[in-house]
């Protein structure tokens, strides 16, 4: 079983609904989840950043962790054209001063129609 | 702000030719990175730097080389180029100390090896 696991889609809907981007692990040591953006032909972004199991949001972003079930969400409402782009989770055992130890997911490419 | 700087862009290597990707920071960080993005595959890290001086493997190390005499320049060496090694190379920095552990990553430079 790979440590991080993304559909790498892709994903199409319609503006204005709601998405979902998931990523599932196998690591329990990870305690450090953060979401990256990366538009085509550009290096990515970090885009949502959270510790341990929750919830935070940021404007029309959530990122969700559940640790017990080792599964994590991005959760997109109001989708728009400009939100088109490939979007990786990363996660780490350990905060600052570790960023070597990061794991990727494959990235989940979405596309959002006018 | 430039943040990180990656050259060139493109290029193209015939199988056995050597070549140097450049990448400079401008942002005082002490850690840089060097990823690897490949087609579906997601991010693999191939060698990382703690500070000048200073560089320790990755994940996928083999057939490259780096060097940190600065705390700006981190330059990633292909010896031997092999069509495995047609990827999209990305350069990354950030912070020991951000405890969001934000990577700051270059525009990427595409190689290509017939």
């Amino acid at each position: 079983q790979k440590e991080v696991e993304q559909d790498p889609g892709p994903l199409s809907v319609p503006e204005g609904a709601i998405v979902s981007l998931n990523c599932t692990y196998s690591n329990s040591a990870f305690q450090y989840f953060m979401w990256y953006r990366q538009y085509s032909r550009k290096g990515p972004e970090l885009l949502m950043y959270t510790y341990s199991s929750g919830n935070k949001e940021d404007g029309r972003f959530t990122a969700q962790v559940d640790k017990s079930s080792k599964y994590i969400s991005l959760f997109i409402r109001d989708s728009q054209p400009s939100d088109s782009a490939t979007y990786l989770c990363a996660m780490s055992p350990n905060s600052g001063g570790s960023n070597y130890k990061l794991t990727f997911g494959k990235g989940t490419l979405l596309t959002v129609n006018p | 702000n430039a943040g990180v700087t990656q050259t060139p862009k493109f290029r193209i290597l015939k199988i056995g030719q050597s070549m140097t990707l450049q990448c400079t920071q401008d942002m005082n960080h002490n850690y840089m990175y060097w990823y690897r993005q490949d087609p579906g595959m997601g991010l693999k890290l191939i060698y990382y730097s703690v500070g000048a001086g200073i560089t320790d493997k990755g994940e996928v190390p083999n057939g490259y080389n780096v060097s940190r005499s600065t705390t700006e320049d981190f330059p990633l060496r292909l010896e031997l180029a092999a069509p495995s090694q047609t990827s999209v190379y990305f350069c990354a920095s950030s912070y020991a100390t951000d405890p969001n552990q934000r990577l700051f990553f270059g525009e990427g430079s595409r190689l290509t090896v017939l």
